[in-house]
């Protein structure tokens, strides 16, 4: 079974700080991703990657960043936190052989900036 | 500019009942297509998906539709359970992509005991 495991359940932060989520999983796959769910909004991407140290920005990249510096880890960051960015935050990860495979998700994090 | 849509936010049914959930695309090139039911607190788990070579897939309760030339998906749930009752997100992705899928937004699920 594939394992994606956020560092983080719950996180509070005071707005202007750095934020880090960590995202690890088990099963090699090639390609990660972050979201955030917001009520009415459903899932958008934030980042995505598709190999060691490769990023592509998605539909919502503004005031975050990304780092992949070993395939199984997949780190977001927020840059300097606002109350605009508290939300829940979903990491994902999926196979590149084989076609389009579904993506396996994490439990979430959910971030409140205060 | 949403490209994938699910225009019901909620949906009750009874138990034992069909639930049949919606979801329109704008992209005519999307051809993979995805079912997640998300619990709260939970991450989205994979249910059920379907190929744009086939209209129909089918696995126990879950029966996904596909009308390429509507640009329309559903989902059927039969018989409805208590347990159906989640966050129901459909998805899709374009071959030749950058694997990354298209989310609508949702429709919550209740199903009445």
């Amino acid at each position: 079974d594939v394992k994606v495991t956020q560092s983080s359940r719950y996180l509070v932060k005071r707005t202007g700080e750095k934020v880090f989520l960590e995202c690890v999983q088990d099963m090699d796959h090639e390609n990660m991703f972050w979201y955030r769910q917001d009520p009415g909004l459903g899932l958008r991407l934030i980042y995505f990657s598709y190999d060691v140290k490769m990023k592509e920005k998605g539909d919502i990249p503004e005031g975050y960043s990304v780092s992949r510096e070993k395939k199984e880890r997949f780190s977001l960051i927020l840059e300097s936190a606002s109350t605009n960015q508290t939300s829940m935050y979903l990491c994902a990860s999926s196979p590149t052989t084989g076609g389009l495979q579904p993506q396996h998700f994490g439990d979430g994090t959910r971030l409140s900036i205060l | 500019d949403q490209q994938v849509k699910q225009n019901s936010p909620s949906l009750s049914v009874q138990e034992g009942r069909i639930s049949i959930l919606n979801c329109d695309y704008t992209n005519s090139m999307f051809d993979y297509f995805l079912w997640y039911k998300k619990y709260p607190a939970e991450g989205p788990t994979f249910l059920i998906s379907i190929s744009s070579i086939k209209d129909k897939n089918e696995d126990g309760r879950f029966t996904v539709f596909l009308n390429k030339s509507a640009k329309h998906l559903s989902l059927h749930i039969v018989p409805s359970q208590p347990g159906d009752s989640a966050v129901y997100f459909c998805a899709a992705s374009a071959r030749g992509g950058t694997y990354k899928y298209i989310f609508g937004t949702g429709t919550r699920l209740k199903v009445l005991a």
